[in-house]
């Protein structure tokens, strides 16, 4: 039962332009949302997160969006540029209290810039 | 950068043999994680902990043992290794209850013959 889904394996991209990542959930207990970018042998680093109170937040040239009713969030790389040549995950995690923090990822997308 | 450790980096193993992967983190934070990376699966929880000595299973804990005795380590035991454990292991920290951002260490990949 995969509970967060990132239904593009890959994306490709011209320097530049938009790169749009999806991500969708099931869970309605998910309140926090992060975004994780991932380079070849190394571990995760997180770039963005959000809160299921909002619907935006920004950093720089990223912007998670999200859309608690659709159960979609999306993360828009504005310009594109080639060094953002990662796999990135999304991921979700649950109230506090028990949950201790755990996370739940996606399966990734691979988004690779063209110079 | 939460000085996250791991060794080691990388181990092939023959199965049915021990393995312990450790993961030393240097800014005492109170919960740490150990997940796995396969294809299509993204990032999958073993095992986590949320103080010294207190830890619990996460969604692929079968097969998979944990101890924390001191903060800064967190110790993933496989008990009898198998070729389906072939995979990527990260360890994960997380400063305290009002953080919900993990920092992870580089990676250990470990091949199971």
């Amino acid at each position: 039962d995969q509970q967060v889904k990132q239904n593009s394996p890959s994306l490709s991209v011209q320097e530049g332009r938009i790169s749009i990542l999806n991500c969708d959930y099931t869970n309605s207990m998910f309140d926090y949302f992060l975004w994780y970018k991932k380079y070849p042998a190394e571990g995760p680093t997180f770039l963005i997160s959000i809160s299921s109170i909002k619907d935006k937040n920004e950093d720089g040239r990223f912007t998670v969006f999200l859309n608690k009713s659709a159960k979609h969030l999306s993360l828009h790389i504005v310009p594109s540029q080639p060094g953002d040549s990662a796999v990135y995950f999304c991921a979700a995690s649950g109230a506090g209290g028990t949950s201790y923090g755990k996370l739940t990822f996606g399966q990734g997308t691979i988004l690779t810039v063209h110079p | 950068d939460a000085g996250i450790t791991q060794s080691p980096r990388h181990k092939v193993t023959e199965t049915g043999t021990p393995v312990t992967l450790r993961c030393h983190q240097t800014e005492n934070h109170r919960y740490m994680y150990w997940y796995r990376q396969d294809p299509g699966h993204g990032l999958r929880l073993i095992h986590y902990s949320y103080g010294v000595k207190d830890t619990d299973k996460g969604e692929v804990s079968d097969g998979y043992s944990v101890s924390r005795s001191k903060t800064e380590d967190f110790l993933l035991t496989l008990e009898s290794a198998t070729s389906s454990q072939t995979s990527v292991y990260f360890c994960a920290t997380r400063t305290g209850p009002l953080s919900y951002e993990q920092y992870f260490g580089p990676g250990t990949r470990l091949t199971v013959t």
